[in-house]
């Protein structure tokens, strides 16, 4: 258990569907951050949220929309998928600036288990 | 971010030592040297990280080479445990909060 949990595990979605995933961390931080890993690629960062900022946004289709309504919580809205979108996609969360009580290193990223999603 | 060059996989005996290195040749001097790792069906998750000095942690040990142009990351005692994707990363911590991956080392832990 990482502090970051992601919801749901797996999703199947067609190509007309919405979804979302939600991610949740309990780790107290100030950042958050959505990562694609596809079949046989690196791990891509898609978006970064600083302070419930977007701060980064990495040429990514606006068929993938980022939330973040508060330093807990983001959400990633998918509409309109395609097949190639089939990806785990991973959430991280980390603090950026000063340090954190309890002896936790500031710009280390904990990321959660990932949701496994398929597009028909 | 600058990058860094591993080998593809590598493969350990169970209970031996594991030294995966990292090349790193164009590193700049407020480049921080990060090592994560991804067990399968996890998440990527943080081991070590050091600047100049070797370091040590409960999970592994980090050789920084005098020219920071490389790095071994030391399994003392691998593990099956031990088996998944390690990637070696370079950050500044004054450029922003990113990581950027690249395909890491796959290691293998015979039995």
């Amino acid at each position: 258990e990482t502090g970051v949990t992601q919801t749901p595990r797996h999703l199947v979605m067609g190509m007309t569907n919405k979804k979302s995933l939600k991610c949740e961390q309990h780790l107290g931080h100030n950042a958050m951050y959505w990562y694609k890993q596809s079949a046989k690629k690196p791990l891509e960062l898609m978006f970064v949220y600083s302070l419930e900022e977007r701060v980064e946004n990495n040429s990514v289709p606006s068929r993938f929309s980022p939330e973040c309504p508060n330093s807990s919580h983001l959400f990633l809205h998918l509409h309109t998928l395609q097949p190639e979108d089939s990806a785990l996609y991973l959430c991280a969360s980390s603090q950026e600036g000063p340090d954190l009580a309890g002896g936790q290193f500031r710009n280390i990223q904990y990321f959660g288990a990932g949701t496994r999603l398929s597009v028909l | 971010d600058a990058k860094t060059t591993q080998p593809n996989s590598m493969e350990s005996n169970e209970e031996e030592p594991v030294h995966l290195p990292c090349n790193h040749s164009t590193i700049s001097g407020t480049d921080y040297i990060h090592w994560y790792r991804q067990l399968p069906s996890q998440g990527p998750e943080y081991v070590i990280h050091g600047l100049t000095s070797n370091v040590n942690n409960r999970m592994a040990s980090l050789a920084i080479a005098e020219d920071r142009k490389s790095s071994t990351l030391i399994l003392h005692r691998a593990t099956l445990r031990d088996a998944a994707v390690y990637y070696c990363i370079l950050r500044d911590d004054n450029a922003g909060n990113m990581l950027t991956f690249g395909g890491g080392t796959r290691l293998m832990v015979k039995p």
